[in-house]
């Protein structure tokens, strides 16, 4: 049973440059989300689906793009990658988006834009 | 506004000492769930503890407990007996029922010294 997976682990981009970060659930998850992680700001929610073909938008989407084809994955695109966008990402899954369903985390992705 | 707020940015502890992590949240909300995750310097994100909003028992999972505290809306978690291993950023995160997100405090870095 793998859990969340990532990937890349890192990445390093250029200003301007797209990529997409991977994340893949074997859990059967209805809810998946995307964080961002910066110094001294905790995580911040970028964006989240609750099912295959519903995506909504967190705290902080800007700059980013999801989609959800699948119960099991959901890519975060960066489409114009921005040095603002320096950061740890980390994917994330709940059987639902209920308020008694824990969250389980992927190992993250160290992404720096130069 | 919901809000979660940890206030100790850093701690010191002796090992083997019990250690009391502070949050505090902010909603009108009746139904939530209150979680904490532990970040060690590898980085990856791993689940604890978990508290329901209509509990009635403070929740416990080994050497972790919750002294959750609804009146006040504090959610504090509790190590006891203190451990080398333990030294890694702690968060405390809040879910609810009425909406899909999840947000989380700045966290505290705890240290365990020998």
């Amino acid at each position: 049973n793998a859990g969340v997976t990532q990937t890349p682990k890192f990445q390093v981009l250029k200003t301007g440059q797209s990529m997409t970060l991977q994340c893949a659930q074997d859990m059967n998850h209805e809810y998946m989300s995307w964080y961002r992680q910066d110094p001294g700001m905790g995580l911040r929610l970028i964006h989240y689906s609750v099912g295959a073909g519903i995506t909504d938008q967190g705290e902080v989407p800007n700059g980013y793009n999801v989609s959800r084809s699948t119960t099991e994955d959901f890519p975060l695109r960066l489409l114009s990658a921005a040095p603002s966008q320096t950061s740890v990402y980390f994917c994330a899954s709940s059987y639902s988006g209920r308020a008694t369903d824990t969250q389980y985390f992927g190992p993250g992705t160290r992404l720096t834009v130069l | 506004a919901q809000k979660i707020t940890q206030t100790q940015p850093g701690m010191f502890v002796q090992e083997k000492e019990a250690v009391t992590l502070d949050c505090t949240y902010d909603t009108s909300d009746p139904s939530y769930g209150l979680f904490w995750y532990k970040q060690p310097s590898s980085g990856e994100m791993i689940f604890l503890i978990y508290q329901g909003s209509y509990d009635q028992q403070n929740a416990t999972e080994g050497r972790y407990s919750l002294n959750f505290q609804k009146a006040r809306k504090s959610a504090n978690l509790v190590i006891s007996a203190s451990q080398l291993g333990d030294s890694a950023m702690y968060f405390c995160a809040m879910r609810f029922n009425r909406d899909d997100k999840i947000i989380f405090g700045k966290g505290t870095r705890l240290h365990i010294l020998p």
